[in-house]
């Protein structure tokens, strides 16, 4: 099993640019996530899902889009880069599911830099 | 609201016991977490807590859960230089499905 695959693990885009990160997974997790890390704030949600066609918005959403045309894919889409998104963004996949206690699993992370 | 807050940094010499603690705002978290980071590496599953016991022990780790105090520690006995990391505690609300909240992370540092 690959896991949680994310690419490209680096990223340098320029201001007003748009890229698409992707996030796959093999282990036919219904929960899908985004977050992304900054140094001092921890992981903040940026979108969700909860299964296929299925799509929320989390904590940070503005600039983002995000679709679930698959339960493999969450692909996380940039519409219009900012310097205020440069980050570390971290895809995470969970079987889901309410009352359970479900371990999520993070890809390796994208390295994000806008200049 | 949601709100979980750890300090930033903790150092602790090798052989030591090291203790991170987490404070949380939501009294309806049903599972409580702890995740390791390592550098250049993504967030990896260390232990959890189901928010109806006390304690949790696994091998070196201790996790301690004060439910009045909404406050969650862990507890690394026999600190090694592999255990430094960053440490993130995370809290999952009921009636969410899988949706956590994760805390700012404490930097761990082993020295010798």
């Amino acid at each position: 099993n690959a896991g949680v695959t994310q690419t490209p693990k680096f990223q340098v885009l320029k201001t007003g640019q748009s890229m698409t990160l992707q996030c796959a997974q093999d282990m036919n997790h219904e929960y899908m996530s985004w977050y992304r890390q900054d140094p001092g704030m921890g992981l903040r949600l940026i979108h969700y899902s909860v299964g296929a066609g299925i799509t929320d918005q989390g904590e940070v959403p503005n600039g983002y889009n995000v679709s679930r045309s698959t339960t493999e894919d969450f692909p996380l889409r940039l519409l219009s880069a900012a310097p205020s998104q440069t980050s570390v963004y971290f895809c995470a996949s969970s079987l889901g599911g309410l009352g359970m206690n479900t371990e999520a699993f993070f890809g390796q992370g994208t390295r994000l830099t806008v200049v | 609201g949601e709100d979980v807050e750890q300090s930033l940094f903790l150092s602790v010499r090798e052989g030591d016991s090291s203790v991170i603690n987490c404070t949380y705002t939501d009294s309806s978290s049903t599972y409580l977490y702890w995740y390791k980071q390592e550098p250049g590496a993504g967030l990896q599953l260390l232990t959890y807590i189901f928010s109806n016991m006390d304690m949790k022990q696994d091998q070196r780790l201790t996790v301690l859960l004060n439910k009045k105090d909404k406050h969650l520690s862990l507890r690394i006995a026999d600190t090694q230089t592999g255990d430094s990391a960053i440490y993130f505690c995370a809290e999952k609300m009921a009636g969410t499905a899988s949706k956590l909240t994760f805390g700012t992370g404490t930097r761990l540092q082993v020295t010798l």
